[in-house]
């Protein structure tokens, strides 16, 4: 089963400071998604990333892909209270089957 | 638009009662799933479904039970109830592989006690 580890597990950061969460495995992944989860809601996709060494802009949010589609990043410019969430990043698993990571937790406080 | 509507929002079961939680999409999605999310461990796949009539087994289907008899329906079934299987229950749909984009409900907060 391929694993997804997300780094850091929570961050609290004040309005306005920059950020960077990030997703890493030891398995290659043909593509990698950013799911954003708000309190007492589900998941939400903001980018799906497909080819090594993509970047994807999303607004103030930057994603990455590594070269080697092992690992990615999500970086988060002039952060805002309506940027707080669980973001969860996710990849095809065996047979098929999205797997999760665990997320990080970014609390932005104005 | 509605998208996947999941009821009940919330739920609190005493040990051994069975219930059911029911998920709907209106979007003619093909692919349905059924996740649990717990506090700092992701989300895990308990069921799914590929098509009206197909269902199949995910990495935690102990103590639950599927059926799909419609392309909109999905519900999951929860039978004697144990505090383990506290839990936010997610339904999610997409149109194609689920390795596509997931449109997920809003969840169903079930606490077993």
């Amino acid at each position: 089963t391929q694993l997804l580890e997300q780094s850091p597990q929570f961050l609290s950061i004040q309005e306005g400071e920059n950020l960077t969460v990030y997703c890493n495995s030891s398995s290659v992944f043909s593509s990698l998604q950013w799911y954003r989860q708000e309190p007492g809601e589900g998941p939400v996709l903001l980018v799906t990333v497909v080819t090594g060494g993509e970047v994807k802009k999303l607004k103030r949010l930057t994603f990455q892909f590594g070269d080697a589609r092992k690992d990615s990043s999500l970086h988060i410019t002039a952060a805002q209270p309506g940027d707080t969430g669980l973001y969860l990043c996710a990849g095809p698993g065996g047979s098929e089957k999205l797997v999760f990571g665990k997320g990080t937790k970014l609390t932005v406080n104005p | 638009n509605a998208g996947v509507t999941q009821t009940p929002k919330f739920r609190i079961l005493k040990i051994g009662q069975s219930m059911t939680l029911q998920c709907a999409q209106d979007m003619n999605h093909n692919y349905m799933y059924w996740y649990r999310q717990d506090p700092g461990m992701g989300l895990k796949l308990i069921y799914y479904s590929v098509g009206a009539g197909i269902t199949d087994k995910g990495e935690v289907p102990n103590g639950y039970n599927v059926s799909r008899s419609t392309t909109e329906d999905f519900p999951l079934r929860l039978e004697l109830a144990a505090p383990s299987q506290t839990s936010v229950y997610f339904c999610a749909s997409s149109f194609l592989r689920d390795t596509e984009k997931l449109f997920f409900g809003s969840g169903t907060q079930l606490s077993v006690l």
